[in-house]
């Protein structure tokens, strides 16, 4: 059975940072593509960021470049987001999810985990 | 950046009955829009890709067509499951985009 089980969210002030981090299992983790992708409370979803398989491409929304980064760590089969100068705007629940193929689609996703930017 | 715009925001239908979902792109996509189906408190779910390939396990009273910049979702006979909130998404260009949803509520 995919699992994928987010972890890292919580309560942090503006300016502040946070990592999140993803334990994949049930499929191959080194081959896949993924990717975060965050939805604001009571919002659509939003695309966040990406990552090849090994690592050499990485791909983000206008609004997180320059402030976040996504990583991997595929002998732990792990994805991580560090995410540093939040905003308000930046509260989500932030999922993590498996692209079905080359960063265009997402067949699996992880629960959540939500991240409060506030004073 | 492309926009996607779905109609309408709000469908309401009863159990058996068809619904009927429209995404429209700022601008071509080709045939590269998924759909997915999101219910309260959980993650979305991947239901097409491609515009009309059903992804793994989902029913076939599930269906897309279109291409370029004008897409439809189509649920034949609605089953209580399926009420729920429903976006496209584009892959077609960076960075990739979601619609605002439809929410197919009951009737």
């Amino acid at each position: 059975e995919v699992q994928l089980v987010e972890s890292g969210g919580g309560l942090v002030q503006p300016g502040g940072s946070l990592r999140l981090s993803c334990a994949a299992s049930g499929f191959t983790f080194s081959p896949s593509w993924m990717s975060w992708v965050r939805q604001a409370p009571g919002k659509g979803l939003e695309w966040v960021a990406n990552i090849r398989p090994d690592g050499s491409d990485k791909y983000y929304v206008d609004s997180a470049k320059g402030r976040f980064t996504i990583s991997r760590d595929n002998a732990k089969n792990s994805l991580f987001l560090q995410m540093n100068s939040l905003r308000a705007e930046d509260t989500a629940v932030y999922y993590c999810a498996r692209d079905l193929y080359s960063g265009r689609v997402w067949d699996y996703w992880g629960q959540g985990t939500l991240v409060t930017v506030s004073s | 950046e492309i926009v996607m715009t779905q109609s309408p925001a709000t469908l309401s239908v009863s159990p058996g009955e068809r619904a009927t979902l429209s995404c429209r792109a700022s601008q071509s996509v080709n045939s590269n829009l998924a759909w997915y189906q999101q219910k309260p408190g959980q993650a979305p779910r991947l239901l097409i890709y491609d515009a009309s390939t059903r992804a793994a396990g989902v029913p076939g009273r599930f269906s897309g067509s279109g291409s370029g910049a004008e897409f439809t979702f189509t649920i034949s006979s609605l089953q209580s499951e399926d009420f729920a909130v429903y976006y496209c998404q584009q892959y077609d260009s960076w960075p990739r985009t979601f619609g605002q949803g439809t929410k197919v509520e009951i009737k």
